[in-house]
């Protein structure tokens, strides 16, 4: 088990509707990384924070966007969810340092958009 | 443009077989490879990673993988399964964050 935990474990929102989706990072980290898992596939990259800042983002719409708190907890935010953004979605949290960065995965958020 | 590749989305194995899973990378720079696996209901967890050195790279659980550059791979191996092993792996390359498709692990008893 990591010191990762996501909030809530599964949700149900229809079309068109905004979603906040939280996680709390491991003690002692101070980056968060978000990733998108659709049914059979591998996690995509959404975006990274590190100190509160915006680090890195993959290939996703401006709808998709994050915040990153002094204490180093996270939330993503979609607005105007589409049907294709049902999926499960990941946070890992991590120290940021010159080398590999090892990430501490969350059980994740299974969004349901109907 | 950094990506990698696994070979077989599924992969089923006897019990005490030997399990290999095929990963390709594609990187211009020197890449950091991983292998990660998700268990039913959990979060991934890194089985492990190769950066610099050595290319047999050790990891959790009895597996291991080694890097070849000149076949740009980086294949997982494990000498005998265990039906404890059941479960997706991915690998991926930490350049840009990127993870593989996945490869369902099946172990028969």
């Amino acid at each position: 088990e990591t010191g990762v935990t996501q909030s809530p474990t599964h949700l149900i929102k229809t079309r068109g509707q905004q979603v906040t989706l939280r996680c709390s990072s491991q003690s002692g980290h101070n980056t968060v990384s978000w990733y998108q898992q659709a049914l059979g596939q591998g996690p995509q990259f959404i975006f990274q924070y590190y100190r509160e800042e915006e680090n890195g983002r993959g290939n996703f719409p401006p709808r998709f966007s994050g915040l990153q708190f002094p204490n180093y907890s996270s939330e993503l935010n979609v607005n105007a969810l589409e049907l294709d953004d049902s999926a499960l979605y990941l946070c890992a949290s991590s120290t940021r340092g010159t080398g590999f960065e090892k990430l501490f995965f969350g059980s994740g958020t299974q969004l349901s958009v109907l | 443009a950094q990506s990698v590749t696994q070979l077989g989305s599924h992969v089923s194995v006897s019990e005490g077989a030997l399990v290999l899973l095929r990963c390709n990378y594609s990187s211009s720079v020197p890449p950091y490879l991983f292998w990660y696996v998700q268990y039913p209901n959990q979060g991934l967890q890194l089985l492990l990673k190769y950066t610099t050195g050595a290319t047999l790279v050790k990891g959790i659980n009895g597996f291991e993988a080694e890097f070849k550059k000149s076949e740009t791979s980086f294949h997982l191996t494990k000498p005998s399964a265990h039906m404890s092993d059941a479960a997706e792996y991915f690998c991926g390359n930490t350049g840009k964050l990127i993870f593989g498709q996945g490869t369902t692990l099946q172990v028969k008893p």
